[in-house]
């Protein structure tokens, strides 16, 4: 069965530092990886995925993600955090041989401090 | 605004009494989930569709849920005999399958149900 962990309840990071958001995951094919943004009062909004080829992803509001496959990892990160980067951040996996079934984390909140 | 659109935003019920929700996907999705979020937790998957056929179920969704999709455009779950576990945010997301599809799910806003 797929699974998916976000180790930390929450991460504190200071404006202008970098930031990594970790996720780990389990499944038995290949993975088809996400994370999801979700603001207070607001829907969960697609940030960034991989899904096959190169290990580093680049999505939305200057986010990226490595995919490592050795370690089952794909931390989010961001070389430069800004205060308007504080909300609620989950990864999601859906294995390639379980159908279209796509399991959250439990989510990480990030604070930016100014 | 052509993202997901669900309805209503928020229902209160009575324990024991039935409730019916509405998504309404983006126009060119033709897949479509159900999620539920309680508070700290991550969306749990609930069902999918592709078009109108309903291809997989989670084992939350006990007998007392229904999810329909008529037509393969807006769906409806319905929840029977509600009960106070059942209380939480009920997530709609739809995607774009086939060969050129870009597997990320677009979620509506939710339905923030509460059971008294």
């Amino acid at each position: 069965a797929q699974s998916v962990a976000q180790p930390e309840d929450q991460v504190n990071v200071a404006e202008g530092n970098p930031l990594t958001v970790k996720c780990t995951y389990s499944v038995s094919g290949n993975p088809y990886l996400f994370w999801y943004v979700q603001y207070p009062n607001r829907g969960l909004q697609f940030l960034l995925k991989y899904i096959t080829g190169d290990n580093l992803v680049k999505g939305s509001y200057g986010f990226e993600a490595e995919f490592n496959k050795s370690q089952t990892s794909f931390h989010l990160k961001k070389p430069s955090a800004l205060v308007s980067d504080s909300a609620l951040y989950f990864c999601a996996v859906r294995d390639s041989d379980g159908g279209f079934k796509t399991i959250f984390g439990a989510g990480t909140r990030l604070f930016v401090k100014a | 605004d052509t993202g997901v659109s669900q309805d209503p935003r928020h229902k209160i019920t009575k324990r024991g009494q039935n409730v019916t929700f509405r998504c309404d996907p983006i126009s060119e999705h033709n897949r479509l989930y159900w999620y539920r979020q309680t508070l700290g937790q991550g969306p749990e998957f609930l069902t999918y569709f592709q078009n109108e056929a309903q291809l997989e179920k989670s084992r939350l969704l006990s007998d007392r849920f229904s999810a329909e999709r008529p037509k393969g455009s807006f769906s409806t779950l319905e929840i029977q005999r509600t009960e106070q576990g059942d209380s939480a945010m009920y997530l709609c997301a739809s995607s774009l399958g086939g060969t050129s599809g870009s597997y990320e799910q677009y979620f509506g806003p939710g339905t923030r149900l509460t059971v008294t």
